[in-house]
């Protein structure tokens, strides 16, 4: 029962590099979320997905880019990384809210440290 | 103006006392107003929702939704060091951008509690 996963766990990057963070559902959800988490700032959603192949910005989506090409599975770049980009990164899914609680299921993080 | 604001704390108190968490939030437009607590290096889990002004208790928890106001509050009866833990409150709502309707999570910035023996 795999739920929300994400990949890498812990990565560091040097300033300038590129990397690509994988999440992957097993629920068949709709929605897809990234977030990142900083000390006093909480929970900031940077990207979102509705459905297959549909994108949305969030609330800090400079600097990053999305794709949703299959259902299961909602990818973050970052294509130059700079060390304000060191957070911890979370995916999330949930199923569609029109009608019910969307209760979102969240990966376990990723830690990303750009120096 | 952030659309859900929540005092990040740190909030302390002793095992057995009344925990009261609060969120503010500027769209009249959100529907459905969350809890979620996280553990120190794990991911959110949720621990209540309601989408109605008014109060739903679940144990020593107690969730609490004003819309007139645009206030949600969470309190905790009898803490225990169990519920140490960073608090957020999550709203989620319909975003309206270019004509299209997405739904859309947004999370307070989370209240940091310990419970202390």
């Amino acid at each position: 029962n795999a739920g929300v996963t994400q990949t890498p766990k812990f990565r560091v990057l040097k300033t300038g590099q590129s990397m690509t963070l994988l999440c992957a559902q097993d629920m068949n959800h709709e929605y897809m979320y990234w977030y990142r988490q900083d000390p006093g700032m909480g929970l900031r959603l940077i990207h979102y997905s509705v459905g297959e192949g549909t994108t949305a910005k969030g609330e800090v989506p400079d600097g990053y880019n999305v794709s949703r090409l299959k259902k299961q599975n909602f990818l973050l770049g970052l294509e130059s990384a700079a060390p304000s980009q060191t957070s911890v990164y979370f995916c999330a899914s949930s199923y569609s809210g029109t009608a019910a609680v969307t209760e979102a299921f969240f990966g376990q993080g990723t830690r990303l440290t750009v120096v | 103006q952030k659309e859900v604001e929540q005092d990040p704390g740190p909030l302390s108190v002793p095992e057995g006392a009344i925990v009261s968490l609060n969120c503010t939030y500027s769209n009249s437009a959100f529907q459905y107003f969350m809890w979620y607590r996280q553990y120190s290096r794990k991911g959110p889990e949720l621990l209540m929702y309601t989408y109605s002004s008014g109060n739903k208790e679940d144990g020593r928890f107690t969730a609490q939704v004003d819309k007139s106001s645009k206030y949600i509050s969470l309190f905790i009866r009898d803490s225990q060091p169990s519920d140490s833990a960073t608090y957020l409150c999550a709203i989620f709502g319909f975003d309206n951008a270019g004509g299209t309707s997405y739904g859309k999570l947004t999370f307070g910035q989370g209240t940091i509690l310990t419970v202390h023996p």
